[in-house]
């Protein structure tokens, strides 16, 4: 079946420096991408859809400035976040979307980030 | 605004059991529904999917029927294993503002013990 993978899967970073999370389809054509994050026992809260060579649209209540999304090839979506702090520790997720339907989205593994 | 509740965990159960995990949801639309498994180490994986009223999912010996009366979709298992041991989240897609777009339960951890 169609694999993503995110790189790193742990980070640490110290508050105010910044960190990148790649996702990456592993054998097929992302036009779509989506980036969730999940807290401990709750669910996944998707943040921004991305297609691939425009802007990402964020769900209301999410910084945009502060997670910098970047779709800028078929295969790689990129997660940034800025000046992070420790209330944005948590496990990011993402997902790839080859066709129509939502049903069609393969996860990656995802990013485990904690800020000391 | 759309929303899925699934029972709490974790639950554990011996092997050869017989598992229910419940789903129910709310929702504006006529969402599709979804059950997603998510093993130690991997990404989370379609398990199954029904898309009407009184469709049954089914795969790997799980199903779940969509309920429209009772707005359910509980997960069953007629006699679990070890390697059922995993993360469950039931899932709803539904159009937001011309987009469809997945919302998810927290998620039941299941254990199965041999």
């Amino acid at each position: 079946g169609a694999v993503v993978s995110q790189h790193p899967s742990w980070v640490i970073c110290k508050s105010g420096t910044s960190v990148k999370i790649e996702c990456r389809s592993l054998d097929f054509q992302a036009t779509t991408m989506f980036w969730y994050r999940q807290f401990p026992k709750q669910s996944l809260m998707l943040m921004a859809t991305s297609n691939e060579g425009s802007k990402a649209t964020y769900e209301q209540g999410v910084e945009k400035d502060k997670f910098l999304i970047n779709h800028a090839s078929l295969t790689l979506s990129t997660l940034t976040v800025t000046s992070a702090h420790p209330e944005d520790s948590s496990f990011y997720i993402c997902s790839a979307r080859e066709g129509e339907g939502p049903y069609e989205q393969y996860f990656g593994p995802g990013t485990r980030l904690t800020v000391t | 605004g759309d929303s899925v509740t699934q029972m709490e965990g974790p639950v554990t159960l011996s092997e050869e059991a017989f598992l229910t995990i419940n789903c129910t949801y709310t929702a504006t639309g006529y969402p599709s529904l979804f059950w997603y498994v998510q093993y130690p180490g991997e990404g989370l994986q379609l398990l199954l999917k029904a898309t009407k009223a009184d469709d049954k999912g089914s795969n790997k010996g799980f199903e779940a029927t969509y309920r429209k009366e009772t707005t359910s979709f509980h997960l069953e298992k007629g006699s679990v294993q070890v390697s059922d041991s995993a993360v469950y989240f039931c899932a709803l897609s539904d159009l937001f503002r011309g987009a469809q777009k997945l919302v998810f339960g927290q998620g039941t951890r299941l254990t199965i013990n041999p």
